[in-house]
């Protein structure tokens, strides 16, 4: 079935370092992928999404790099801050025909950064 | 904007009871798909609405059920509760029935005893 892992569970980093974060996705008909990011009792924030026909895409402080043919996401932060220590989740959505999007996560990445 | 927001913040139930769980969709989103997350998991996809019909589910049993209102707020039904069902409720609304940015609240905790 559909599934969504992550290579690192956790990673420390300095405040200021850049922070990647990876993804390994298996089913290689999904067409959307998004990152979110999950602090303590709060529901997923919305980081950055990517398309399929995409490779790279850039946000504020935020890259997300798409590798179809190995099936690999990653999330580059950079000049990371304390406050983008949390818990970080990658998604993908197959709609596979049907009308709606279903995204299926992966188990996430706690990210911690020390001043 | 008025963003996702869901009642109540915390429940607690008792084996076999029933649970309504609610879900207020960011303004301008017709669509509400609900989540479960178990501590340390990521969120697993139960269902979608749209329009006020059941858009998609999940591999969940029907004793998950749910409902969409004409103001796109949603509902979330849990009969004959079990212990397994302790966890984070997530519900999430998006702009449109197609897949698309989906924008969560702040979740339910659901302790079952």
């Amino acid at each position: 079935g559909e599934s969504v892992g992550l290579h690192l569970p956790t990673l420390s980093v300095q405040e200021g370092d850049n922070s990647i974060i990876n993804c390994a996705y298996s089913n290689s008909a999904s067409d959307y992928f998004i990152w979110y990011k999950q602090e303590s009792g709060k529901g997923p924030q919305f980081i950055i999404d990517i398309r399929s026909n995409m490779d790279k895409r850039q946000g504020q402080r935020v890259t997300v790099l798409l590798n179809k043919t190995v099936k690999h996401l990653s999330l580059q932060i950079a000049a990371t801050q304390p406050g983008d220590s949390a818990v970080y989740f990658c998604a993908e959505n197959y709609a596979g025909g049907t009308s709606y999007g279903k995204l299926t996560f992966g188990q996430g990445t706690i990210l911690t950064v020390h001043p | 904007e008025t963003g996702v927001t869901q009642s109540p913040t915390h429940l607690i139930k008792t084996r076999g009871q029933q649970v309504t769980l609610r879900c207020s969709s960011q303004s301008g989103h017709n669509t509400v798909s609900w989540y479960q997350q178990a501590l340390g998991q990521g969120p697993q996809f139960i269902f979608q609405y749209y329009r006020e019909e059941e858009n998609g589910r999940g591999n969940f049993p029907p004793r998950f059920s749910g409902l969409q209102f004409p103001n796109y707020s949603s509902e979330l039904n849990v009969n004959a509760l079990e212990l397994d069902d302790s966890a984070l409720y997530l519900c999430a609304s998006s702009a449109q029935g197609l897949q698309g940015e989906q924008y969560f609240g702040p979740g339910t905790r659901l302790t079952v005893t």
